[in-house]
């Protein structure tokens, strides 16, 4: 699976979107990006996924660059309880889907 | 919330003793995950399976063993606990092997001392 460069840690006003950059430049054509998120010590949550095009869900927008080799979450109206870890991973199909997590962004949500 | 319950929760165990995790879903999801998470490393895999007593090795898997007998169950055992091991375990499923999402357990935190 390629590997993923993230910002160990990053900002964002209550209310304000949040935008957390990933790069993947040795993502190949097969391969997905995938975000979690993990708040405190619960478990890893999926947020969203996309292969080429740019996604949205109930969670978050997902952006990914013509070339797939950046993306970037944007989640629109942060909240404190946005505060968490934000992993970005790509990934292809191999035995076991298994996700490689790397050091993900710290996201923190300021009043 | 997709159904997937880790057991015990805590647990605190001394060195040599063997130590047992279990989850447990019921989502009747095909594949079931082990993950290991201690600070400075992220979450590492340790063994997966992709069918009832079918599985794999996954990134540090030394000291751990795994079985599947039935699709709701994957246990993840350490024959011999090692200070090494303790660390927060968590469990995960998928129901397929691409293009979908996995969701992960409430995590076990496990002491060896």
């Amino acid at each position: 699976d390629a590997k993923t460069t993230q910002p160990p840690s990053m900002d964002c006003a209550e209310g304000r979107a949040a935008n957390l950059p990933c790069n993947h430049s040795t993502i190949s054509g097969n391969e997905y990006v995938y975000w979690y998120r993990q708040i405190h010590s619960q478990g890893p949550q999926y947020i969203i996924h996309g292969l080429k095009n740019n996604e949205t869900n109930e969670m978050a927008s997902l952006i990914i660059t013509e070339d797939r080799k950046s993306s970037t979450l944007i989640l629109p109206h942060a909240t404190l309880r946005d505060t968490a870890v934000y992993y970005c991973i790509v990934h292809s199909y191999n035995a076991g889907n298994m996700l490689t997590f790397g050091g993900g962004t710290r996201l923190m949500v300021k009043p | 919330d997709a159904g997937i319950t880790q057991s015990p929760r805590h647990k605190v165990t001394e060195t040599g003793t063997p130590v047992t995790l279990r989850c447990h879903q019921t989502e009747n999801h095909r594949y079931m995950y082990w993950y290991r998470q201690d600070p400075g490393h992220g979450l590492r895999l340790i063994h997966y399976s992709y069918g009832v007593k079918d599985t794999d090795k996954g990134e540090v898997s030394d000291g751990y063993s795994v079985s599947r007998s039935k699709t709701e169950d994957f246990l993840l055992t350490l024959e011999s606990a090692t200070s090494s091991q303790t660390s927060v375990y968590f469990c995960a499923i998928s129901a397929t092997a691409e293009n979908t999402e996995a969701f992960f357990g409430q995590g076990t935190r496990l002491t060896v001392v």
